[in-house]
């Protein structure tokens, strides 16, 4: 069965602090991945996204994940956090050749203390 | 950038009636629509695929019956909760990609529901 497992469900950090957000699915073949973001009370955006080539992909501000195909994983990091950070982040699998659909993770909540 | 467009924004509606929502791409064509249904603190749930000119295609243990997806051209995809109850309250949220999972897949900004 194709899931994705996010292993965080609430993270807490200061500002400045190092983020890694961890991310496994379950899938035997070729995969697209992706992080959204949702910030309180807008809708989903796209951080960044994994289709090929460069395991390490780099998105928007200042985020970036690495696909570990043998871990089957593709967990987020940011090197230093901001209050503006705080949000809902959700990790989703798109099956190669399942056309759009996404499988999501359980969403990771990230709170920044200012 | 390309824009899904989903509308309404939010609805309140009694219990046994039916409710519409509206899934636009606007500027581009979108031969598949997704419908995602999202509860409170939890993950985005594929409810169905919209292909446009065809059937939905409907995931596990959604009632196709209560969930009337209708795709009737490049731009548009309607969701139809009929004869809506209070567990049906939750964020509907669609989205679009221009072709088979190899581009961004642009969401709207979700509709919620609150059935009383």
């Amino acid at each position: 069965a194709q899931s994705v497992s996010q292993h965080n469900h609430h993270v807490i950090l200061s500002e400045a602090a190092s983020l890694e957000l961890g991310c496994n699915y379950s899938y035997g073949g070729t995969v697209n991945l992706f992080w959204y973001v949702q910030y309180p009370g807008q809708h989903l955006q796209l951080l960044l996204k994994y289709f090929s080539g460069d395991p390490l992909v780099k998105g928007i501000k200042g985020f970036e994940a690495e696909f570990i195909k043998s871990k089957f994983s593709f967990n987020l990091r940011k090197p230093s956090v901001q209050w503006s950070d705080t949000a809902e982040y959700f990790c989703a699998l798109n099956p190669y050749n399942q056309g759009g659909k996404l499988i999501f993770g359980q969403g990771t909540e990230l709170s920044v203390k200012p | 950038g390309a824009v899904v467009s989903q509308h309404p924004s939010w609805v309140i509606c009694k219990s046994g009636t039916s409710v519409k929502i509206e899934c636009r791409s606007l500027d581009f064509q979108a031969t598949t629509m997704f419908w995602y249904r999202q509860f409170p603190k939890q993950s985005l749930m594929l409810m169905a695929t919209s292909n446009e000119g065809s059937k939905a295609t409907y995931e596990q243990g959604v009632e196709k019956d209560k969930f009337l997806i209708n795709h009737a051209s490049l731009t548009l995809s309607t969701l139809t909760v009929t004869s809506a109850h209070p567990e049906d309250s939750s964020f509907y949220i669609c989205s679009a990609s221009r072709d088979r999972g190899n581009s961004p897949l642009h969401f709207g900004n979700g509709t919620r529901l609150t059935v009383t």
